[in-house]
């Protein structure tokens, strides 16, 4: 079965500094998708940055950019320049290409002034 | 921005009650999902809806879970006879494609059921 693991429940970061929240799964799937979703106090989930496993290249956007290490199954998201909007919890997500999507349970992060 | 609209946000009701949430996806969006995230706990797949059918669904979706999309807009989450492990945050998402582009989620409903 497929499982998403995120071993870090909380994370504090200062302003304008780099923290990367830490992600692996477990599949034996050769292609897939996997995703870093940012969910705000506000609650509404939005989707941060996507990576193709097909794909050897690191997905950026922006401030946001992840190591994907295939063999390893891991997927990292860094981000840089810290803001405090930034404060968030942080969904690692994994998908097949079909109907599901498997969730991470999640890493808090605070953004400190 | 396109974006997903639940309603009610927030819904109180008496353990045994039918409850039904609902969800205005992103209007060119075939792919339609119920998501759920009990407090603190994991977000958990319910359904995904496609072509007017079910497309997929977990365990955690019985008999007590029916889903629909009565006109062009709507996509509503039936629960019947609610009990009290039903609390929880109730997300809907919508995608263009399947799953690999990633969704749209709404804000959500608090359901509560005391």
């Amino acid at each position: 079965a497929q499982t998403v693991t995120q071993s870090q429940p909380e994370m504090s970061v200062q302003e304008a500094e780099t923290v990367t929240l830490s992600c692996t799964y477990d599949t034996s799937e050769n292609n897939y998708y996997l995703f870093w979703y940012k969910q705000p106090p506000s609650r509404q989930m939005i989707l941060v940055i996507r990576q193709e496993a097909y794909k050897q290249q690191n997905a950026t956007e922006n401030r946001f950019s992840v190591n994907f290490q295939k063999a390893a199954k891991s997927f990292s998201l860094k981000i840089s320049d810290s803001q405090l909007g930034d404060t968030a919890m942080y969904f690692c997500a994994y998908n097949t290409g079909g109907f599901k999507t498997i969730f991470g349970a999640g890493t808090r992060l605070f953004v400190k002034a | 921005e396109p974006e997903v609209t639940q309603t009610p946000s927030h819904q109180v009701t008496q353990m045994g009650q039918e409850v039904i949430l609902r969800c205005v996806p992103i209007s060119n969006h075939l792919y339609f999902y119920w998501y759920r995230q009990i407090l603190g706990q994991k977000v958990e797949f319910l359904v995904s809806f496609y072509n007017n059918e079910i497309s997929e669904k977990s365990e955690i979706f019985d008999d007590q879970f029916s889903v629909e999309r009565p006109d062009g807009s709507n996509f509503t989450l039936k629960i019947r006879s609610t009990k009290l492990e039903d609390s929880a945050m109730y997300f809907c998402a919508s995608s263009e494609g399947q799953g690999s582009r990633g969704y749209t989620f709404g804000s959500g409903t608090r359901l509560t059921v005391v």
